[in-house]
C-alpha cells in the first residue's frame, strides 16, 4: 500500500507570510497532483507534475516535484486570506486511482 | 457549466435504508472515479470504472456497495442498508482517456453528502 505523507497538518499564519507544503512518499509516483478543497466543495485541481526536478508556478504558488519523484511541495509566497484552505496533494502509482495525503489546513489571517 | 455534476447534494438516510449517488462526468470524459471523504480525514479511493465497466474496485467495501456506470446515464454508487459509520462525503471524480500509461487529470464533482440518522 503506498502512503502519502503530508505536512504540516495545520498551518494558521499572517497575511503576507510565505509557507511550505511538503508531500513525501518511499514510492515513486508516475505523476501528483494538487488540489485545493474548500468547506462543502469538492477538491479543485490546481497542478499536475509528471518529470523529475519539475518546477510549476501558477501566481503566487509554486510547486517542485522532487528529482526522485517520491516527494513534492507547494510553496505560497505572501499569503492572503483568500489562499485559506486545504490543500491536498495525491499520488499515482500503477493505474489510474489517486492516494490521497491527510492534507493541509491552512487559514491565513488578516 | 460542463463540469462533473453529482446529485443529491445532500442525502439523509435511516439506519437500513438505501442511498444512490449519482455522478455525471465533464463532457467527452469517459474514465469515472469515486472517493469517500470522512470528516477531517483525506479523501480515499472506492472504484475506478469505465463505461459498462469496473476497471478496479479495490478501495470498494465487499458488502453493500456496489457501482456502476451504464451505456446511458450517469454513474451510480449504491449503499445498501446504510448505517451511521457511511456517513462522509462522497466525491465523483472524472477523466479522459488514459493514453500512453500516464495518468490524466481527474476532475471532481460538488459531493454528496450522506448523513444516516
Amino acid at each position: 500500500t503506498q502512503l502519502l505523507e503530508q505536512s504540516p497538518q495545520f498551518l494558521s499564519i499572517q497575511e503576507g507570510e510565505n509557507l511550505t507544503v511538503y508531500c513525501n512518499s518511499s514510492s515513486v509516483f508516475s505523476s501528483l497532483q494538487w488540489y485545493r478543497q474548500e468547506p462543502g466543495e469538492g477538491p479543485v485541481l490546481l497542478v499536475t507534475v509528471v518529470t523529475g526536478g519539475e518546477v510549476k508556478k501558477l501566481k503566487r504558488l509554486t510547486f517542485q516535484f522532487g528529482d526522485a519523484r517520491k516527494d513534492s511541495s507547494l510553496h505560497i509566497t505572501a499569503a492572503q486570506p483568500g489562499d485559506t484552505g486545504l490543500y491536498l496533494c495525491a499520488g499515482a502509482w500503477a493505474g489510474n486511482m489517486l492516494t490521497f495525503g491527510g492534507g493541509t489546513r491552512l487559514m491565513v489571517k488578516p | 457549466n460542463a463540469g462533473v455534476m453529482q446529485n443529491p447534494r445532500h442525502l439523509v438516510r435511516r439506519r437500513g435504508q438505501e442511498a444512490r449517488l449519482r455522478c455525471s462526468p465533464m463532457k467527452g470524459h469517459s474514465h469515472v472515479y469515486w472517493y469517500r471523504q470522512l470528516p477531517e480525514e483525506g479523501l480515499k479511493f472506492m472504484v475506478y470504472l469505465q463505461k459498462e465497466n469496473i476497471i478496479d474496485e479495490s478501495g470498494m467495501p465487499k458488502e453493500r456497495f456496489s457501482a456502476e456506470f451504464p451505456k446511458e446515464g450517469p454513474s451510480i454508487l449504491r449503499i445498501q442498508q446504510v448505517v451511521r459509520g457511511d456517513s462522509a462525503a462522497y466525491f465523483c471524480a472524472s477523466s479522459h482517456l488514459k493514453s500512453g500509461g500516464l495518468l490524466y487529470e481527474q476532475y471532481f464533482g460538488p459531493g454528496t453528502r450522506l448523513t444516516v440518522t
